[in-house]
């Protein structure tokens, strides 16, 4: 059973341009969860999909940052645009069930210079 | 969500048990404890979690005081390939399902 993938695995950017992270969860997984850990703190929760459904998307920084999972499957999170504060490790996890453990991808690396 | 408390930093010996505490005096009724780990750049891993009663995998053991007020994992023979940041986790059983890790303890498997 292939594990969470994230798409790219680095990106660099400069201020004020668009990027867009991808991440495909376990198949069959339909819960799908957003993560970022910032320069020196801890692994932050961002949102929480169930299928196509926004869950809980309490830890969305700003309105910079849009997620989706069109099709319930994999999902995108764009930052438009981005800003130096947003540079850091982007971690998406997936699970069967909401009771069940979250399984995470690997991670993207994101710089904004 | 219950707080923990970890200690910062441990280091064990190859082959030796590593035993990492943590201590959630908050925790209430309807709260998990789970263990992930983060192995230098790659993604949280899961390893283990329970509710009262002790738990064991091919990973590693989950020891929970009585009063829940604090737990141990245990990694039988540790490896160097256990170095890692481990971080104990309080989850609720329904309701908000994000994890909320802290500091982790960073432990070091020496040679």
């Amino acid at each position: 059973e292939a594990g969470v993938t994230q798409f790219p695995s680095h990106s660099v950017i400069e201020k004020g341009q668009t990027v867009t992270l991808r991440c495909d969860p376990i198949s069959g997984h339909d819960n799908l969860y957003w993560y970022r850990r910032v320069m020196g703190k801890e692994i932050k929760f961002l949102l929480h999909f169930v299928k196509e459904s926004k869950q809980d998307e309490s830890g969305m920084p700003n309105n910079r940052f849009l997620a989706e999972r069109t099709g319930g499957t994999y999902s995108t999170l764009k930052v438009q645009p981005a800003e130096l504060e947003d540079s850091g490790v982007y971690f998406c996890a997936s699970s069967r069930t909401v009771y069940n453990e979250q399984f995470f991808g690997p991670g993207t690396r994101l710089t904004v210079l | 969500d219950a707080k923990t408390t970890q200690p910062p930093s441990m280091d064990c010996a190859e082959g030796r048990a590593a035993n990492l505490p943590c201590n959630h005096s908050t925790i209430s009724g309807n709260e998990y404890v789970y263990w992930y780990r983060q192995i230098h750049s790659q993604g949280p891993q899961y390893i283990i979690h329970g509710l009262k009663n002790n738990e064991t995998n091919e990973m590693a053991s989950l020891i929970i005081t009585e009063d829940r007020k604090s737990s141990t994992l245990i990694l039988p023979h540790a490896t160097l390939r256990d170095t890692a940041v481990y971080y104990c986790i309080v989850r609720r059983i329904q309701g908000a399902q994000k994890l909320v890790f802290g500091q982790g303890t960073r432990l070091t498997i020496n040679p």
